[in-house]
């Protein structure tokens, strides 16, 4: 069965550097999206991206955060300069032409 | 803007037994869609059932349905025959129509299953 791939699955890092969190969505799916979840909370929106541009993003999603797909396969969410607010797990999620999001393992980043 | 909201913080229920989780949503869009998602402790996010707002019939799973109850704005996630595996946090999540298609989540369950 397909599935969403996230790497790494945790990341540590010091505050106000940088990282990049990458995804393989399914393959066939258009529309990827990147959610977080600070631990106890619940899962946030963070952006959508179809046909090659972000289509909708939340108010979380700053000058620091930026997505791209490099190519056919991967989606990256990158954080310019980190926080120590930013730590939390990092969804990657994907769907096609049906109704339902998959969602990826995450990746847990530490912000130290 | 779209609004889930779960007012079970924890569950508790015996194996074997049925449970319901409650969902109230609060939404003003006249087609949405509705999820519900499960995260183990190992912390990934499974997808379970999905209602559309104009599905006639309740959607079922296997041993989930959603007791979908539209004039209420309620989509109740009904889990039979609870097994310890099903010891986890449960997700309801909507989502708007067109090409907004993110999800808002609510605050999440805690169903845990006692042997």
């Amino acid at each position: 069965e397909p599935e969403v791939t996230q790497t790494p699955s945790h990341q540590v890092t010091q505050m106000g550097q940088e990282v990049i969190l990458r995804c393989v969505p399914i393959s066939n799916h258009l529309y990827f999206y990147w959610y977080r979840q600070i631990l106890g909370q619940k899962v946030e929106f963070l952006v959508s991206f179809y046909n090659n541009e972000i289509s909708e993003k939340s108010e979380i999603f700053d000058d620091q955060f930026s997505v791209e797909r490099p190519d056919g396969s991967n989606f990256t969410l990158k954080i310019r300069s980190t926080k120590l607010e930013d730590s939390a797990m990092y969804f990657c999620a994907s769907d096609g032409d049906t109704d339902t999001q998959y969602f990826g393992p995450g990746t847990r980043l530490t912000v130290l | 803007a779209q609004k889930i909201t779960q007012t079970q913080p924890g569950m508790f229920v015996q194996e074997k037994e049925a449970v319901t989780l409650d969902c109230t949503y609060d939404t003003s869009d006249p087609s949405y869609g509705l999820f519900w998602y499960k995260q183990p402790s190992s912390g990934e996010m499974i997808f379970l059932i999905y209602q559309g707002s104009y599905d006639q019939q309740n959607a079922t799973e296997g041993r989930y349905s959603l007791n979908f109850q539209k004039a209420r704005k309620s989509a109740n996630l009904v889990i039979s025959a609870s097994q310890l595996g099903d010891s986890a946090m449960y997700f309801c999540a909507i989502r708007p129509p067109g090409s907004a298609r993110q999800l808002t989540f609510g605050s999440g369950t805690q169903l845990t299953v006692l042997p």
